[in-house]
């Protein structure tokens, strides 16, 4: 079965302060993807970044940054020079295979406070 | 377009009620998913569609309805309302495939019930 745990409940950094939010996954699958969202204090869901299982790249989109490691199972989220605004709370999501259905789960969040 | 709707934004019931949650989307999109978030416990899927007259249950479908005859509307039928019921609910949508923006979920504005 597949989990995604982020074992961070909640985190506090100081504005400008980089951050890591961590993310790991369990599948069998060789074929899935894994996801990033933000809930910002409005409540809406936001998509942040898309990578499939085949593309170990980092990537990074202006202050944000992912670190894809598939041998620790792991999908991390870097901000960098933190601002008040990035503060939400970020889930990981993995999506693989179940039957004919691309069966998504999430963790359960990581709460970002950025303290100006 | 209007990406994916949700009615009624909030709702309280008494308990042993039923009522219906609305989800619509205009984007074409063959996944619909319904989703409640609860306190440290992330988004659980509660019901999906993968499209028109096929649905399927999630982690969580106890106490929960759901019909897909169009493609747009994924409506959520609780049947006899109970205070575990209380939540946000979420729906979501995303297309099938494996390239580009596929799998990533759209999400609606959330509902958030309370069940006395």
């Amino acid at each position: 079965a597949q989990k995604v745990t982020q074992a961070q409940t909640e985190i506090s950094v100081v504005e400008k302060e980089d951050v890591t939010l961590d993310c790991v996954y369990e599948t069998r699958d060789t074929t899935y993807y894994l996801f990033w969202y933000k809930q910002p204090p409005s409540g809406e869901l936001v998509f942040l970044i898309r990578r499939n299982s085949f593309d170990e790249q980092n990537e990074i989109s202006g202050r944000y940054s992912w670190n894809f490691q598939k041998s620790t199972s792991s999908f991390n989220f870097t901000i960098t020079a933190s601002q008040v605004v990035d503060s939400a709370v970020y889930f990981c999501a993995l999506s693989e295979k179940a039957g004919g259905y691309q069966k998504v789960t999430f963790g359960t969040g990581t709460k970002l406070q950025v303290i100006p | 377009n209007a990406g994916v709707t949700q009615t009624p934004k909030f709702q309280v019931l008494k308990t042993g009620q039923s009522m219906t949650l609305q989800c619509a989307q205009d984007m074409n999109h063959e996944y619909m998913s319904w989703y409640r978030q609860d306190p440290g416990m992330g988004l659980r899927l509660i019901h999906y569609s993968v499209g028109a007259g096929i649905t399927d249950q999630g982690e969580v479908p106890n106490g929960y309805n759901v019909s897909r005859s169009t493609t747009e509307d994924f409506p959520l039928r609780l049947l006899s309302a109970a205070p575990s019921q209380t939540s946000v609910y979420f729906c979501a949508s995303s297309y099938s495939g494996t390239s580009g923006r596929a799998l990533v979920q759209f999400f609606g504005p959330g509902t958030r019930l309370t069940v006395l």
